[in-house]
């Protein structure tokens, strides 16, 4: 256990439904990512939030939609996704101290399978 | 973040020492180099981070040359549970909106 927890570990969607991923992280820290990681890919940095606001955006299409209402949790919101999509999600949470980030801590990821 | 390269994959023998290189021959003076690591499946583990001076913790060595511009990650007895990818990351300490950025890292396939 890392600290940060994300729930489901593994979840199999078709590219009609809406589902969400969960991340909770209980470290204190101020500042909470979306990484995805596809076969054979570097991960992938997809939102940046800190201090519950988005602060990064990396062109990520508009059918994941993260939300962050307050600092321990962070969620993203899927829908209409294509097979392409599949991969591994991972959140990460990182503390924020005069303009550095510190002490990146990764959970163990959602394996989303798209159907 | 300055480029670094990392063999694709290495082998090492359960027991033995890995020694993981990396190049960052662009590093700027402000930049530290981190390495972390993903086993299979799961979210990437810190490991150690350096600026100049070698350092050691309960996980591994890191080693950097003079010049900065290569680095070492040694993992002094390896074994089966290291099997990871091993990733090098050069980034400053403090740099407002610097992100951590990830390339291919080395896959190190420890065998018994």
């Amino acid at each position: 256990e890392t600290g940060v927890t994300q729930t489901p570990r593994h979840l199999v969607m078709g590219m009609t439904n809406k589902k969400s991923l969960k991340c909770e992280q209980h470290l204190g820290h101020n500042a909470m990512y979306w990484y995805k990681q596809s076969a054979k890919k570097p991960l992938e940095l997809m939102f940046v939030y800190n201090f519950k606001e988005q602060t990064e955006n990396n062109s990520v299409p508009s059918r994941f939609s993260p939300e962050c209402p307050n600092s321990s949790h962070l969620f993203l919101h899927l829908h209409t996704l294509q097979p392409e999509d599949s991969a591994l999600y991972l959140c990460a949470s990182s503390q924020e101290v005069a303009g550095g980030y510190y002490g990146y801590t990764f959970g163990s990821g959602t394996r989303l399978t798209v159907v | 973040d300055a480029k670094t390269t990392q063999p694709p994959s290495m082998d090492c023998a359960e027991g033995r020492a890995a020694n993981l290189p990396c190049n960052h021959s662009t590093i700027s003076g402000n930049e530290y180099v981190y390495w972390y690591r993903q086993i299979h499946s799961q979210g990437p583990q810190y490991i150690i981070h350096g600026l100049k001076n070698n350092e050691t913790n309960e996980m591994a060595s890191l080693i950097i040359t003079e010049d900065r511009k290569s680095s070492t990650l040694i993992l002094p007895h390896a074994t089966l549970r290291d099997t990871a990818v091993y990733y090098c990351i050069v980034r400053p300490r403090n740099n407002a909106g610097n992100m951590l950025t990830f390339g291919g890292g080395t896959r190190l396939m420890v065998k018994p």
